[in-house]
């Protein structure tokens, strides 16, 4: 059984750029949450996405954008890209039902230059 | 506004030196709380998810209990490969996660 997938694994952009990263979530999942996970912090909530709308959203400014296709994997768009957007970007997959457990991907590494 | 803090940041133990770690919270209508391991570089690794006060999960060296302010993770006889990053998070509408404490054990 395939656990949640995301690629790449490591990136390099400059600032101003644009960068998409992609999950694939865990065989019988429905819904895909995207986190944000700066050095030395937990993850933080960017946007969750369930029947290709978005469900949820995190305090993150509108150059965080998504997509839900309808095989149920997502990507997780940035533009504008800053020096402050350099993280490791998780993706996660449940249940449709709010209480699911979340199983989280390996993360894309995503520097800023 | 919903918060969770994790306590110690870091801990230090020796091989079979049994531990725990805090996870507090204020959340109003908590939907549950979830413990994840998480190594250098990778994703977070499921651990456990409790959903009411009283509630207590086991799994190998650890255990999770939880009250309505606070859930601990109990680690008996820890190893070397208990070494990781333990994040807690809870869940109301949005789940929220803490910074995590940092566990070393020494063989």
């Amino acid at each position: 059984d395939a656990g949640v997938t995301q690629s790449p694994t490591h990136l390099i952009k400059t600032r101003g750029q644009q960068v998409t990263l992609r999950c694939s979530p865990k065989s019988g999942h429905d819904t895909v949450s995207w986190y944000q996970q700066a050095l030395g912090q937990g993850p933080q909530f960017i946007f969750q996405y369930y029947e290709e709308e978005e469900r949820q959203r995190g305090n993150f400014p509108d150059r965080f954008s998504g997509h839900q296709f309808p095989n149920y994997s997502s990507e997780l768009n940035v533009n504008a890209l800053l020096l402050g957007d350099s993280a490791l970007y998780l993706c996660a997959s449940s249940s449709g039902s709010y209480t699911d457990t979340q199983y989280f991907g390996p993360g894309t590494r995503l520097t800023v230059l | 506004e919903d918060q969770v803090t994790q306590s110690p940041e870091a801990l230090r133990l020796q091989e079979g030196e049994s531990s725990s770690l805090n996870c507090s919270y204020t959340v109003s209508g908590l939907r549950g709380l979830f413990w994840y391991r998480q190594d250098p570089g990778k994703g977070p690794e499921f651990l456990f998810t409790l959903y009411s006060a009283g509630e207590e999960k086991e799994k190998e060296r650890l255990k999770a209990t939880l009250t309505k302010k606070e859930s601990f993770l109990h680690i008996t006889a820890p190893k070397p490969e208990d070494s990781a990053t333990y994040l807690c998070a809870v869940q109301r509408d949005k789940i929220i996660f803490g910074k995590g404490t940092r566990l070393h054990i020494l063989p």
